[in-house]
């Protein structure tokens, strides 16, 4: 059971690239989402997904977007990096509606982003 | 918006030694409590996760309560050994699509 797979685990980028960070489960979760850890910070939400179709955004979704075309997969895209979003990246996944209440949430492995 | 506060920032034990870590919120409004283990460039790994209606859980050497109305969670570490060095991640489910964090104890346990 591979549970949240995040590709890949490191990242350089020079200023203004844009990339794709790659995030799948296999516990056929409805609920996805994407986080940022920073130095002296919690873990902040970017983007979430209740379902296939549907997305939405965190506290912190500036720079980023997000589409969820199959429940396994929801990639995250830098569409044009700054230093600014030089962070660890975390995918995490749960069951959604009532039961999800009683279950937590799983997490990746994370991706290691440097813009330079 | 939910503030979620852990102390210490960080912890120096001997091994065997029994340990607290304290989590902190301040809208008791909340679904549920996780706490997680962070190993050093490395990913989350839950640990125990406490219900609303729950006072605590236990899983091992691991105990975890809950104080909704103040506020507040403990990890419990009995005998602790240096593989349980990392960092201890506090997180509450306060909205329907959000968890939000605390910045973690550093916990290192010395041989």
């Amino acid at each position: 059971n591979a549970g949240v797979t995040q590709t890949p685990k490191f990242q350089v980028l020079k200023t203004g690239q844009s990339m794709t960070l790659q995030c799948a489960q296999d516990m056929n979760h409805e609920y996805m989402s994407w986080y940022r850890q920073d130095p002296g910070m919690g873990l902040r939400l970017i983007h979430y997904s209740v379902g296939a179709g549907i997305t939405d955004q965190g506290e912190v979704p500036n720079g980023y977007n997000v589409s969820r075309s199959t429940t396994e997969d929801f990639p995250l895209r830098l569409l044009s990096a700054a230093p600014s979003q030089t962070s660890v990246y975390f995918c995490a996944s749960r069951v959604s509606g009532t039961q999800s209440l009683n279950y937590g949430y799983t997490f990746g492995s994370g991706t290691r982003l440097t813009v330079v | 918006k939910q503030e979620v506060t852990q102390i210490p920032a960080a912890l120096s034990v001997p091994e065997g030694e029994n340990l607290v870590l304290n989590c902190s919120f301040t809208d008791s409004a909340i679904y549920n409590l996780q706490w997680f283990r962070q190993d050093p460039g490395k990913g989350l790994t839950s640990l125990l996760l406490i219900q609303s209606s729950q006072r605590e859980q236990t899983s091992g050497r691991l105990n975890a309560s809950l104080d909704k109305s103040s506020g507040r969670s403990t990890l419990y570490i009995a005998a602790s050994q240096p593989g349980d060095s990392a960092t201890y991640l506090c997180a509450v489910r306060a909205g329907a699509n959000n968890l939000f964090f605390g910045t973690g104890t550093r916990l290192t346990v010395i041989p």
